[in-house]
């Protein structure tokens, strides 16, 4: 069990509507990272936050936003789905932004029909 | 659960005996690198890491080896074992404030 917690595991929806996804990392982590992974795909960065602001920006979509909260969980909000976005979103926190590990939640499942 | 990259490079290896996974990375710039397991319906599980001024770590039954002349990564696992069986990726770091950049991934398949 790394600490961090995603959820939902699964979620299942339709092409235009909006969702959102959380996350709480471990205890005592203040970085929170979002990636994708699609099918035949590695692991794409979207976003990072570090103690409530935004660090760092990867190939996120203009549909796509984020956000970490005082309590220091985030959400990753998906609006306009497409069914290209159709992937397993994980979160992933460490201590800080450097040089040191990432730990993964266990994804969130997302399937557009 | 469903499976990641269902056309990532495979290795096959005999129960016990040791594997090597290989990872070209990107950047010469590059001073911290990871290597990760995922295991089908979970996320990715640290294994080791590696900072550049060192050119081996060990782990419990894991060895990463780091050439940057070439660079290049390796992770050996000792007696490899039936739950080694995963998707292993590495990671690269280049520098405060960047994040991290992954690997395709390698899908190590343990025969038994």
């Amino acid at each position: 069990d790394s600490g961090v917690t995603q959820t939902p595991k699964h979620l299942i929806t339709a092409t235009g509507q909006r969702v959102t996804l959380r996350c709480s990392p471990r205890s005592g982590d203040l970085s929170v990272y979002w990636y994708q992974q699609s099918l035949d795909q590695g692991l794409q960065f979207l976003i990072q936050y570090y103690n409530g602001e935004e660090r760092a920006k990867g190939n996120i979509l203009e549909r796509f936003s984020a956000q970490q909260f005082p309590d220091l969980h985030s959400e990753l909000n998906l609006s306009s789905l497409e069914l290209g976005d159709s992937a397993l979103y994980f979160c992933a926190s460490s201590v800080a932004g450097y040089d040191q590990p990432q730990h993964f939640g266990d994804g969130t499942r997302l399937s557009i029909l | 659960g469903e499976s990641v990259g269902l056309h990532l490079p495979t290795l096959s290896v005999q129960e016990g005996d040791n594997s090597i996974i290989n990872c070209a990375y990107s950047n010469s710039a590059s001073d911290y690198f990871i290597w990760y397991k995922q295991e089908s319906g979970k996320g990715p599980q640290f294994i080791i890491d590696i900072r550049s001024n060192m050119d081996k770590r060990q782990g419990q039954r894991v060895t990463v080896l780091l050439n940057k002349t070439v660079k290049h990564l390796s992770l050996q696992i000792a007696a490899t074992q039936p739950g080694d069986s995963a998707v292993y990726f590495c990671a690269e770091q280049f520098g405060y404030g960047q994040n991290f950049v992954f690997g395709p991934g390698t899908r190590l398949s343990v025969l038994p």
